[in-house]
């Protein structure tokens, strides 16, 4: 267990529909990242936030996209109108730039099946 | 972003060393060498990071060359529970500190 927590760890859901996903970082890390990996690739970097900014998004998070860390804590990834391409493992990280190693905690992931 | 070279997998007999190879040829004077794993089911762990001295920890060692274009993970006596994904990756902290995954090397370890 690294400290980070994802919510749901897995998810089945119809397409079109909306989905939420909940990420608890490390208490004291200001900054949280998103990844998503498919089957047989790595994680590919979506967004992070700096406390309740969001300073880079990819390309990959299109406009049906959005991440949100109201008070710095605790972040969500909304996906709306899902498609079967949006099956995907959706990974959470967390890092204090202030550690000496910087290195960055992953939670479990939530598992997305879109049907 | 830079990119990173890794074959796509390797075998180990448990309790042997192990050498997971990386190029990395266009690596900038800012980028840091940095080790993740991925052991089925889970997310990424971090295992090391250097710059340009070989590093130790205990979960592993890191042998940078001396042209910084390629590097070695050493896992000195690998185990069951070694049996992983290993990512290598290029991380330039002027850049949010984002990482950028490649295929990274399956490995596998053989009782």
């Amino acid at each position: 267990d690294t400290g980070v927590s994802q919510d749901p760890r897995h998810k089945i859901t119809k397409r079109g529909q909306n989905v939420t996903f909940r990420c608890d970082p490390i208490s004291e890390h200001n900054r949280l990242y998103w990844y998503r990996q498919t089957l047989g690739q790595g994680p590919e970097f979506l967004t992070y936030f700096q406390n309740e900014a969001q300073l880079e998004k990819s390309r990959l998070l299109s406009d049906r996209f959005s991440a949100e860390r109201p008070k710095g804590s605790f972040s969500t990834l909304e996906i709306q109108r899902t498609e079967q391409g949006d099956s995907a493992m959706y990974l959470c990280a967390s890092s204090d730039p202030g550690r000496l190693y910087n290195e960055q905690f992953f939670g479990p992931g939530t598992r997305l099946t879109v049907l | 972003d830079a990119k990173t070279t890794q074959p796509n997998s390797m075998e180990s007999n448990e309790e042997e060393p192990v050498h997971l190879p990386c190029n990395h040829s266009t690596i900038s004077g800012t980028d840091y060498i940095h080790w993740y794993r991925q052991l089925p089911s889970q997310g990424p762990e971090y295992v090391i990071h250097g710059l340009t001295s070989n590093v130790n920890n205990r979960m592993a060692s890191l042998a940078i060359a001396e042209d910084r274009k390629s590097s070695t993970l050493i896992l000195h006596r690998a185990t069951l529970r070694d049996a992983a994904v290993y990512y290598c990756i290029l991380r330039d902290v002027d850049q949010g500190g984002k990482l950028i995954f490649g295929q990274g090397t399956e490995l596998s370890v053989k009782p």
